[in-house]
């Protein structure tokens, strides 16, 4: 019944490596998104997608792609692992339409994918 | 630029004590604002949201937020906390005409007996 389910939940690594977090939901929303934590529990916007299509892609590094295989899914893949991306990742979906009419949509986060690179 | 500010990193508190969480955001002329909590080991839950209307706003858990667009504001607060409140609570900020949800950085909320 997990509305937005993130695999793994743990993941530890070695620096270079590359790695991939999977997102899914089962809301039926349109718009998902992607969300760094760092270790002062920071939290900021990486991505948004709305119908498998970016819309939000905030100052992030090209080592990091997002991919939408269906409106269900939003998977980050991550190349050439760097200390400095040891984080808590989470996903997050809601029913914004991006219409240009301001949303009032709810977002609902998965439980996080905690990254350590070592 | 759009920022949201929380000013406690830490409340300390008894149960069964009132608390207020206190959030400050950028000026701006129209803003949807959320709290969110997020318990250990978990992902971010919403509380409570204003949008319009009313400017006191209740939420789950026994939790309210009280919106004040003159002093730019929008504190939590709950009469009387359980054990079970200890969490981090975020206060989140969306700009109309804007995409993306501003976070504050979060205040730890530490209830004990």
């Amino acid at each position: 019944d997990t509305a937005v389910s993130q695999t793994p939940k743990y993941l530890v690594t070695q620096m270079g490596n590359d790695k991939s977090i999977k997102c899914e939901q089962n809301l039926g929303h349109d718009t998902m998104y992607w969300y760094k934590q760092d270790s002062k529990k920071f939290l900021k916007i990486m991505f948004s997608y709305n119908n498998k299509e970016l819309i939000i892609n905030e100052t992030v590094p090209n080592r990091f792609s997002p991919k939408s295989p269906d409106k269900a899914h939003l998977n980050l893949h991550i190349n050439s692992l760097e200390l400095g991306d040891s984080a808590v990742y989470f996903c997050a979906s809601s029913q914004e339409a991006f219409t240009g009419v301001p949303s009032t949509d709810t977002q609902y986060f998965g439980p996080g994918t905690r990254l350590t690179v070592l | 630029a759009q920022s949201v500010t929380q000013l406690d990193s830490q409340v300390p508190v008894f149960e069964e004590a009132p608390v207020e969480l206190r959030c400050n955001y950028s000026s701006s002329v129209s803003v949807y604002l959320f709290w969110y909590v997020q318990y250990p080991n978990q992902g971010l839950q919403l509380l409570l949201k204003y949008l319009s209307g009313s400017t006191l706003v209740k939420g789950i858990n026994g939790f309210e937020a009280e919106f004040n667009k003159s002093q730019t504001s929008f504190h939590l607060r709950k009469p009387s906390v359980h054990i079970s409140d200890t969490a981090e609570y975020f206060c989140a900020v969306r700009y109309t005409g804007f995409q993306k949800l501003v976070f504050g950085t979060g205040t730890r909320l530490l209830v004990s007996p």
